[in-house]
């Protein structure tokens, strides 16, 4: 069974700081891996993977993926009150499956 | 704006009762996922339907069930509803050809039961 598992699930820092959340996964037909912010309504696409290695940036949030060792991160340097969310990860296989990880719920303190 | 609509935005019905929820998707997406969120809870997955047929089921209640249509749309039934089954409920669609694709989410269906 396709799973995917995000560490840790929930973090609280201070404005400034910088964080790293965490993306695992064991999925048959990897094709690509997906990050997304969900405030108080739809998650919110951000990044999409699919090849090792090559780092996505959006302003303070980066991402990148290992395929080798089938893990993904995502960046948020400088933090911002308006980057508190919960963070979803999410893998798409080549049959369309699309498996979601339970989330990094994200809390930056002012 | 995703693309992807979702009707109603809200919807509050009794216990025991039967609700549609439906989803349009992109413009050429031929997959759609239908997610269920309780309070504070992580999506929990559904089903899946690519071009009108099934491809892949989660955790979904007998009571509940889904179709695609020949347009792509997609139809969530819910039928013999329990408080439990208050929530939000997601749909996303993704799978325009052979490219990779991301999914994107419609903006939910608020459902309360009473």
């Amino acid at each position: 069974e396709d799973k995917v598992v995000q560490s840790p699930l929930s973090l609280v820092v201070h404005e400034g700081d910088t964080v790293t959340l965490n993306c695992s996964y064991e999925v048959t037909n990897f094709r690509s891996l997906l990050w997304y912010k969900q405030e108080k309504k739809a998650p919110t696409f951000l990044f999409m993977l699919t090849s090792s290695g090559i780092e996505k940036k959006s302003g303070r949030l980066s991402s990148i993926l290992d395929k080798k060792e089938l893990f993904s991160i995502l960046n948020i340097t400088a933090t911002q009150t308006g980057d508190s969310a919960v963070y979803l990860c999410a893998v798409l296989n080549y049959f369309e499956k699309l498996t979601f990880g339970t989330g990094t719920r994200l809390t930056i303190i002012p | 704006d995703s693309g992807v609509t979702q009707t109603p935005k809200h919807l509050i019905t009794a216990t025991g009762q039967r609700v549609t929820l439906r989803c349009s998707p992109r413009s050429g997406d031929l997959s759609v996922y239908w997610y269920q969120q309780s309070l504070d809870q992580g999506l929990q997955f559904l089903i899946q339907y690519y071009n009108g047929e099934e491809r892949a089921k989660g955790n979904i209640l007998e009571r509940f069930s889904a179709q695609q249509f020949p347009d792509l749309h997609s139809e969530l039934n819910l039928s013999s509803l329990e408080l439990g089954d208050s929530a939000l409920y997601f749909c996303a669609s993704s799978g325009r050809g052979t490219g990779n694709t991301e999914a994107f989410f419609g903006q939910g269906t608020r459902l309360t039961v009473v």
